[in-house]
């Protein structure tokens, strides 16, 4: 199975601040059909699970702009450009190139 | 508005079975494939168990392969989980998650908790 590693697990925030997670597989996301299957999910207490970006970079509908994603290959990065209120909870990464599919640990945004 | 929504999670004694349901809403039901993913306490996400669009295929995590089953009725627009053989391992929340192209599990249900215990 690949291995997903996110950094940091927990990570305080200001307000306003931007802030970025990593996220490294244990080889390489590219697909046979040359698409990397690599997503972000954010989980918020009481709230279904959220996905964010899908194959890197590519925002899901609804999401705001200040989430944004790249990388390519075994590493992986989530950038948040000014931290709100709403965007603390645990942030996964998660691959789906390769059966089974597998998740990051989470990393926890939290209020500095 | 799409929508899924988990139940069927309760206590249940080590070796017993539950069965986990998944009813959708909001969107063709027929049309996607379907996912369990599972949330330990204290732990990350974990893949457990999919099912084809029509049903005709199903693929389980080696942690739960021949004590689970997933399935679905399209015409009732619910996936089911039947879990067999349970153990402290198992508990946690349940999610529920539809895939559609290109590999995105775009909508979840907020899960339903499993709690293993005698």
């Amino acid at each position: 199975d690949i291995v997903m590693t996110q950094t940091p697990l927990s990570s305080p925030v200001t307000l306003g601040q931007p802030t970025s997670i990593s996220c490294r597989s244990s080889q390489s996301l590219r697909h046979s059909d040359g698409n990397t299957y690599l997503s972000w999910l954010q989980l918020r207490p009481g709230q279904p699970l959220r996905l964010l970006i899908y194959k890197v970079s590519n925002r899901f509908s609804g999401v705001p702009d200040k989430f944004s994603g790249s990388g390519a290959g075994t590493d992986f990065t989530l950038k948040i450009s000014r931290v709100e209120a709403e965007d603390f909870g645990i942030y996964y990464c998660m691959q789906a190139t390769q059966f089974p599919f597998t998740f990051g640990q989470g990393t926890q945004l939290e209020i500095k | 508005e799409v929508q899924l929504v988990e139940s069927g999670g309760g206590l249940v004694q080590p070796g017993g079975s539950l069965r986990l349901s998944c009813a959708a809403s909001g969107f063709s039901f027929s049309d996607y494939a379907m996912y369990w993913v599972r949330q330990a306490p204290g732990k990350g996400l974990e893949y457990v168990s999919a099912i084809s669009y029509d049903g005709g295929s199903t693929y389980y995590a080696n942690s739960v392969k021949g004590r689970f089953i997933i399935s679905r009725d399209n015409s009732k627009n619910t996936v089911f989980l039947q879990m067999g053989s349970v153990s402290a391992e198992d508990m946690g929340v349940y999610f529920c998650s539809r895939v559609a192209g290109q590999q995105r599990f775009d909508y979840w249900g907020q899960g339903t908790l499993v709690t293993v215990s005698s």
